[in-house]
């Protein structure tokens, strides 16, 4: 894998379902996985940066996992609502240097019917 | 809660004409970054800036593009001379240290949606 790439692009999801995505990355040269969430017209939302690998994280009812040996990360939403509509970014930090860039996916496009 | 303020919000240009995009980041952060997204495509990374100068830019930051701290507070993206494949959304980050570690995550503004005709 050469590039940070989010599947699927879009997803449609009944309020209640619960869902998962997926980001994959080189696994080479890795430092730190970040996740965000972003409505539009408003920041990026930083949800979670996770360095290690099996590392697990959660924020209520969103949490994520990292496999750095494979190279990728899922995020899951348990009981989705209407709010967690937004689109979901992963981006990849590599390691060396001292400039932190993030290498960023596509995002998925999560939007949550009511 | 401290957040990355951006302005303006929308700007339209002409080909050919300077554009300032203005950033203030979070004001204890040490670390600033620019990236845009042109429509449909990934966030791409430009250029990162620490301690007065570039610490790491991207091959998109030619010499079309320059970044200043001008001051304590902003931090800002010149485009000398727009052409029209500079539409996009650039977005301003910034990140900071705790007990001399740099903290991974990065707080983004809202963006600045630069339109050039």
């Amino acid at each position: 894998i050469l590039n940070v790439e989010q599947s699927p692009q879009s997803l449609h999801v009944q309020e209640g379902d619960s869902t998962n995505f997926t980001c994959s990355f080189p696994s080479s040269n890795f430092y730190a996985l970040h996740w965000y969430r972003w409505e539009t017209a408003k920041s990026p939302e930083a949800l979670f940066v996770m360095t290690l690998n099996g590392d697990e994280k959660k924020k209520g009812r969103i949490s994520a996992t990292l496999n750095t040996k494979e190279g990728y990360s899922y995020l899951y939403i348990k009981g989705s609502q209407p709010e967690d509509s937004a689109t979901y970014l992963c981006a990849r930090e590599n390691s060396g240097g001292s400039n932190y860039k993030l290498t960023f996916g596509k995002g998925t496009l999560l939007t949550v019917n009511p | 809660e401290p957040e990355v303020t951006q302005t303006p919000s929308h700007q339209v240009t002409q080909m050919g004409q300077e554009v300032i995009l203005r950033c203030v980041p979070i004001s204890n952060h040490l670390y600033f970054y620019w990236y845009r997204q042109i429509l449909g495509q990934k966030v791409e990374f430009l250029v990162s800036f620490y301690n007065n100068e570039i610490s790491e830019k991207s091959e998109i930051f030619d010499d079309q593009f320059s970044v200043e701290r001008p001051d304590g507070s902003n931090f800002t993206l010149k485009i000398r001379s727009t052409k029209l494949e500079d539409s996009a959304m650039y977005f301003c980050a910034s990140s900071g240290t705790s007990g001399g570690f740099v903290l991974n995550e990065q707080f983004f503004g809202p963006g600045t949606r630069l339109t050039v005709l």
